[in-house]
């Protein structure tokens, strides 16, 4: 069965403190693990796709990095703007489903 | 908007009601997908349905019940509920059910 957990549960950063949250995964055969963020009230919006250890991809003050057992999200000098929960979910060969993390709240303050 | 639309956004029924949720997509996926969020868990996956036939039930209690009558549309049929069956109910789409999903802004349920 596939597994996710991600740590803090909860992170409090000043603004421009640059952090990572974490996400370890156990899949059968990885075929894509997918970071999302979900603002209170509203569904989780896409933020990454990562598929093989070794891949990065960036967007504004984001980056996430894939190994073979877990991923990071790198948080560069975050703002108020970027509080928000950050989801990690994996999809593996045996499953047509994504399965999710508790996700990490993240709070920025000014 | 996301491009997935979910109605009604908040809804308030009692154990003896009967409601419906609505999810539409027309961004062209061919997968969609019912989640519930409960607060300190993980997103559950409720149901899977690709090219308009169910493909996965995730031993989701009977008083759930899907409809989806065309790639576009999705419905959750509600009755008998209990009061832990409170939460935020996703509705995503993909274009594949190996792509990633875009979500719907959910519709907050409460059961009294």
């Amino acid at each position: 069965e596939d597994q996710v957990t991600q740590s803090p549960e909860a992170l409090r950063l000043q603004e421009g403190e640059s952090s990572s949250l974490n996400c370890s995964y156990t899949v059968s055969g990885l075929r894509g693990l997918f970071w999302y963020r979900q603002d209170p009230g509203k569904g989780p919006e896409f933020l990454f796709t990562l598929y093989s250890a070794g891949e990065e991809k960036e967007k504004e003050r984001l980056k996430a990095t894939l190994t073979k057992k877990e991923s990071f999200l790198h948080i560069t000098a975050p703002k108020p703007e970027d509080s928000a929960t950050y989801l990690c979910a994996v999809k593996s060969g045996a499953n047509s489903k994504l399965t999710f993390g508790k996700g990490i709240t993240l709070s920025v303050r000014p | 908007e996301t491009g997935v639309t979910q109605t009604p956004r908040h809804l308030v029924m009692g154990m003896t009601n009967k409601k419906s949720l609505k999810c539409e997509q027309h961004l062209g996926h061919n997968a969609m997908y019912w989640y519930k969020q409960s607060a300190k868990k993980p997103l559950e996956l409720m149901f899977v349905y690709s090219l308009e036939e169910r493909v996965e039930n995730n031993s989701v209690p009977s008083r759930f019940s899907p409809e989806c009558p065309n790639s576009s549309h999705l419905f959750l049929h509600l009755h008998t509920l209990q009061p832990e069956d409170s939460a935020l109910y996703l509705c995503a789409s993909s274009l594949r059910t190996d792509h990633g999903y875009t979500f719907g802004s959910g519709t907050r349920l409460t059961v009294v």
